[in-house]
């Protein structure tokens, strides 16, 4: 098993422009989060998905929108990207919300110029 | 939402000491959550701890939910050990997890 996936890996970006993150499991997991790490802090929730086809919002959602149209990937998308969103991505997923931990991707490393 | 804070924010010690780490949360919470990022930026789940104890080797970990914090124990510390601790607490009916900021560990040989 490849466990969680990310692709890409580094990205940099010019303002303004659009990128799309995707996150793949393995392990038939039902959630799926999207989180962004910044220097110093722990991680904070963007979106999550409970299931293929639903998605909602997180602590931070602003700038940023999700799909889940499969239920072994989950899309994040930047439309317009601002130097605000220069940060690590993690994706990470799990079978339940309350009996279960969350396994996570190795990151994605985006700057947005 | 909930505010998780952890404790110490930083913690050097010498290769073969024992250190606790702390993570206070601010309402009842349904999941808890302990990860190690390593140096590479990689998270580990440690723990699936929501209360109780539970032991996996050098590391133990322990949460007492009805006064809202969570304990992790390393013993005999290794250089292996380094990293960011994360504690990670879910909150009830909304799916939605928060993280502490972390304790920054460094084991020196």
């Amino acid at each position: 098993n490849a466990g969680v996936t990310q692709t890409p890996k580094f990205r940099v970006l010019k303002t303004g422009q659009s990128m799309t993150l995707l996150c793949a499991q393995d392990m038939n997991h039902e959630y799926m989060y999207w989180y962004r790490q910044d220097p110093g802090m722990g991680l904070r929730l963007i979106h999550y998905s409970v299931g293929e086809g639903t998605t909602a919002k997180g602590e931070v959602p602003d700038g940023y929108n999700v799909s889940r149209l499969k239920k072994q990937n989950f899309l994040l998308g930047l439309e317009s990207a601002a130097p605000s969103q220069t940060s690590v991505y993690f994706c990470a997923s799990s079978y339940s919300y309350t009996a279960d931990t969350q396994y996570f991707g190795p990151g994605t490393r985006l700057t947005v110029l | 939402g909930i505010q998780v804070e952890q404790s110490p924010p930083d913690l050097i010690l010498q290769e073969g000491a024992n250190s606790t780490l702390r993570c206070n949360f601010s309402d009842s919470v349904n999941n808890l959550q302990w990860f190690h990022q390593n140096p590479w930026g990689q998270l580990i789940n440690l723990f699936y701890i929501p209360s109780g104890t539970k032991q996996n080797g050098r590391l133990s970990a322990t949460t007492v939910a009805t006064e809202r914090y969570s304990l992790l124990y390393i013993s005999s510390s290794q250089t292996t050990d380094s990293g960011v601790y994360f504690c990670a607490v879910g909150e009830y009916n909304f799916n939605k997890f928060y993280f502490g900021s972390g304790t920054k560990l460094n084991v020196k040989p």
